[in-house]
């Protein structure tokens, strides 16, 4: 079983859809989740970082972690074009600085 | 906004050959990693780099491979003798002293191996 899973999609919606990307993960050392966007041949950018179990949202993202399930998500509201991208969940156990990514959901919001 | 930057934007280089690659971290931040992404392929973590000396490292970060700090601002990654398969992009990230540590990264550095 992989450390961190996340479907590579492509996802494709229509612009001001809600979109839901998921993460699961194996290790339950893993205490800090964070979501990353990567435009095409770009470096990954910082969305969110959360720690707690529940709900953290910023604008129109909003980050959801549960941890007795394993499981995280990013939701974004009224998406847009300028959000088709790909997206990155990564994960740090509580210890270290190493961060562990899922290997990205491609995301395209059409118009 | 401060940002990690990152030199060259593309690299490259000979089977064999010794390749540098350089950032430059943002200012008041105390660690330092490198990640590399084969195309297609999930971010994966090389090293970390705290107090002038590696504080995590990944089974890919073996004796072909070593940072430094040679000054105040600049991080390198130095390869020794590339191979085929070191083609990807690298990533330089940097982060503050603190709980959360969040990472921030440069552009990246592709490096191509022929």
């Amino acid at each position: 079983q992989k450390e961190v899973e996340q479907d590579p999609g492509p996802l494709s919606v229509p612009e001001g859809a809600i979109v839901s990307l998921n993460c699961t993960y194996s290790n339950s050392a893993f205490q800090y989740f964070m979501w990353y966007r990567q435009y095409s041949r770009k470096g990954p950018e910082l969305l969110m970082y959360t720690y707690s179990s529940g709900n953290k949202e910023d604008g129109r993202f909003t980050a959801q972690v549960d941890k007795s399930s394993k499981y995280i998500s990013l939701f974004i509201r009224d998406s847009q074009p300028s959000d088709s991208a790909t997206y990155l969940c990564a994960m740090r156990m509580g210890g270290g600085n190493k961060l562990t990514f899922g290997t990205g959901t491609q995301l395209k919001v059409e118009l | 906004e401060p940002e990690v930057t990152q030199t060259p934007s593309h690299q490259v280089t000979q089977m064999g050959q010794e390749v540098i690659l350089r950032c430059v971290p943002i200012s008041n931040h105390l660690y330092f990693y490198w990640y590399r992404q084969i195309l297609g392929q999930k971010v994966e973590f090389l090293v970390s780099f705290y107090n002038n000396e590696i504080s995590e490292k990944s089974e890919i970060f073996d004796d072909q491979f070593s940072v430094e700090r040679p000054d105040g601002s600049n991080f390198t990654l130095k390869i020794r003798s590339t191979k085929l398969e070191d083609s990807a992009m690298y990533f330089c990230a940097s982060s503050q002293a603190s709980a959360y540590n969040e990472q921030f990264f440069g552009p990246g550095t592709r490096l191509t191996v022929l």
